[in-house]
């Protein structure tokens, strides 16, 4: 079964940092793209950062570049979400879902994890 | 930036009914689309991917079509278990962009 857990949420001062993890399982990670979403409270879903099955490309929405960095370690099966300078309209449940197998292109976003509820405070 | 706006933003519908939900993209994506929907309190599950293909645990009554700009996610006989909210998302070019998200509440 595929799974995805996230960690690392919480609550931090607005201009913290927080790393979020995501274990994989279920499937062979380093094949995959792999991605960060974001919800916040009542609000809808964003798009955050997105990072190739080799790091070879990683690509983020507008307001995150600069602040959040989205690794890997294969070896591990495992993803990040380094989010430095946090600010308050960054809290949000992060997701982080699996994208499609390198060479594909339309199974984006499947399956996706629990997710983890980072809060910032002024 | 692609903004994919979704009509209507909320709606009411009995069981039965039959239930039409339209994302426009403000520039052709092709049929590089997908369509989620999330339960309250539940995490986001993906329904449909290319526009049009459902994944394998998906009823046949949900169906999805379009290109270019114009898609829609069709409810044929709406259920209790498909009251939710449904996104659909861009992902031809980035920033990979959601829908506003349509809230399908029962009458």
């Amino acid at each position: 079964e595929v799974q995805l857990v996230e960690s690392g949420g919480g609550l931090v001062q607005s201009g913290g940092s927080l790393r979020l993890s995501c274990a994989a399982s279920g499937f062979t990670f380093g094949r995959y793209w792999m991605t960060w979403i974001r919800q916040a409270p009542g609000k809808g879903l964003e798009w955050v950062a997105n990072v190739r099955h080799d790091e070879g490309e990683k690509w983020y929405v507008e307001s995150v570049k600069g602040r959040f960095t989205i690794s890997r370690d294969n070896t591990r099966n495992s993803l990040y979400l380094q989010m430095d300078y946090l600010r308050v309209e960054d809290t949000a449940v992060y997701y982080c879902a699996r994208g499609p197998e390198y060479g594909e292109y339309h199974k984006w976003f499947d399956p996706w994890g629990q997710g983890t509820l980072v809060a910032v405070s002024t | 930036d692609i903004q994919m706006t979704q009509s209507p933003s909320a709606m009411s519908a009995s069981v039965g009914d039959r239930v039409t939900i339209t994302c426009r993209a403000s520039q052709g994506i092709s049929n590089y689309l997908a369509w989620f929907q999330q339960k309250p309190g539940k995490v986001p599950k993906r329904l449909i991917y290319a526009a049009s293909s459902l994944q394998s645990w998906v009823p046949s009554r949900f169906s999805g079509s379009g290109s270019g700009t114009e898609f829609t996610l069709t409810i044929s006989s709406l259920q209790p278990e498909d009251f939710a909210t449904y996104y659909c998302l861009q992902h031809y070019t980035y920033p990979l962009t959601f829908g506003g998200g349509t809230k399908v509440e029962i009458k």
